[in-house]
């Protein structure tokens, strides 16, 4: 199992522009969180999908969104680039449940650069 | 609001010694936390939790919810814990993750 795969590794590209970042979760896993981690900073939350919805959100604005595909996967969306998206995208997955919070599997994630 | 803060960006012990990496939160309610850590050249991973109350590759963190502290602890660091450490909460209710700033430990021969 590879685990959490995540494409593309690098992406370059410049204000204003659109961005689709992909995930596949771990195998048996049906729940999946994105995260912005910015240079010498820890993971931030942008949100999580659980059954093809966003369950859960975190402090981003609306030009960041998602979607979960029947198969689990899960693609983050950002609209309007700014200079200040430019970070390490990370994919976490884990089981989703309704009593606790699962540990997370995370990927390599995708490095976006913008211009 | 919630929030974890690791004081320590770079932790430096000699091998053998004991280690200590600073966890502390804010949430009134009831935690769950978690500490990750990410190897040079591989991706982050869980070490432990601390529902389960394990101790993984040596390491111990107890939580003090009179200090709203997580601490990680190891008794004689070795070479191969040289690794960036992070502190995470999640709070009930919630799917969030919020994760501390992180802590290089870097083990020294």
């Amino acid at each position: 199992d590879a685990g959490v795969t995540q494409s593309p590794t690098h992406l370059i590209k410049t204000r204003g522009q659109q961005v689709t970042l992909r995930c596949s979760p771990k195998s048996g896993h049906d729940t999946v969180s994105w995260y912005q981690q910015a240079l010498g900073q820890g993971p931030q939350f942008i949100f999580q999908y659980y059954e093809e919805e966003e369950r859960q959100r975190g402090n981003f604005p609306d030009r960041f969104s998602g979607h979960q595909f029947p198969n689990y996967s899960s693609e983050l969306n950002v609209n309007a680039l700014l200079l200040g998206d430019s970070a390490l995208y990370l994919c976490a997955s884990s089981l989703g449940s309704q009593f606790s919070n699962q540990p997370q599997h995370f990927g390599d994630g995708t490095r976006l650069s913008i211009l | 609001a919630q929030r974890v803060t690791q004081p320590e960006k770079l932790l430096s012990v000699f091998k053998g010694a004991p280690v200590e990496l600073k966890c502390n939160y804010s949430y009134s309610g009831s935690p769950e936390l978690f500490w990750y850590v990410q190897y040079s050249r591989q991706r982050l991973q869980l070490l432990l939790r601390h529902i389960s109350r394990e101790s993984i590759k040596g390491f111990t963190a107890d939580l003090n919810k009179g200090e709203t502290s997580f601490h990680l602890k190891k008794p004689f660091a070795q070479e191969e814990d040289s690794a960036m450490y992070y502190c995470a909460l999640s709070t009930s209710g919630t799917y969030k993750y919020i994760f501390g700033t992180g802590t290089r430990l870097k083990v020294l021969a």
